[in-house]
């Protein structure tokens, strides 16, 4: 059974680096035709997709990646295969950062898929 | 990369239809039949209720409907019941590898 778990603090320091980790269970993260995002919600507000990443055979184990243009220079996705993890590493943070971040697999072309339950990273000194 | 517009909030009535809005430019809700639609409930994990504009995943009621036309794509929601008051976004493929979703619509059930 296909489950995806978030894990990391929940408190972050402003300026400090935010570092999460996805846990997937049930299937291998190197399938192909699946990618692997990260989407967040502040609270009281929307859905933001942060970026995707998924496996390619011949490339680099750590993946292939896409982002949103306003956190591409803060923004790092990348797989650890032999562990079956995706992780996100967002630089820089300040109070906006602050969201409930969700880990998802998903097919190309839509967010559609398996969801995470979400893990809440508060940024505060 | 700028969020699609969806209206704040839509309201019925049990049993009447309603329909939400998400439109966006011809670099995203235009240019792909890649549009979906997720429910949420507060607190919860958001759930897709429509996919590839009109397409509802096994076991979604079949009171969702979804369309397109031009840069606005649609949910429509018929036979309104008290558990479809949620908050309600779109999401839209816009070529390499990327999304954006609408800025989400609050149901009320009256």
């Amino acid at each position: 059974q296909l489950q995806l778990q978030e894990s990391g603090p929940g408190l972050v320091k402003p300026s400090e680096t935010l570092s999460l980790t996805c846990t997937v269970s049930g299937v291998s993260i190197t399938m192909s035709g699946y990618y692997y995002a990260w989407i967040r919600q502040a609270p009281g507000e929307g859905l933001e997709w942060i970026g995707s990443v998924s496996y390619r055979r011949g490339t680099s184990s750590r993946g292939i990646t896409s982002y949103t243009p306003s956190l591409k220079s803060r923004a790092t996705i990348s797989l650890d295969t032999s562990k079956n993890q995706v992780s996100l590493k967002l630089g820089s943070v300040s109070d906006a950062d602050t969201a409930v971040y969700f880990c998802v697999r998903h097919p190309r072309g839509g967010l559609e898929g398996s969801w995470g339950q979400g893990t809440l990273v508060a940024v505060s000194s | 990369q700028s969020a699609l517009t969806q209206p704040a909030s839509v309201s019925g009535s049990p049993g009447q239809s309603i329909t939400i809005s998400c439109t966006g430019t011809s670099s995203d809700v235009g240019s792909y039949n890649l549009v979906s639609w997720f429910q949420q409930y507060p607190g919860k994990a958001p759930k897709v209720v429509i996919y590839e504009v009109t397409k509802r995943p096994s076991g979604v009621s079949n009171r969702f409907s979804g369309s397109k036309s031009g840069n606005t794509a649609s949910l429509t929601i018929s036979g309104l019941q008290a558990d479809d008051e949620a908050d309600y976004f779109c999401c839209s493929f816009t070529g390499s590898d990327s999304y954006v979703f609408g800025t989400g619509t609050k149901v009320t059930v009256l």
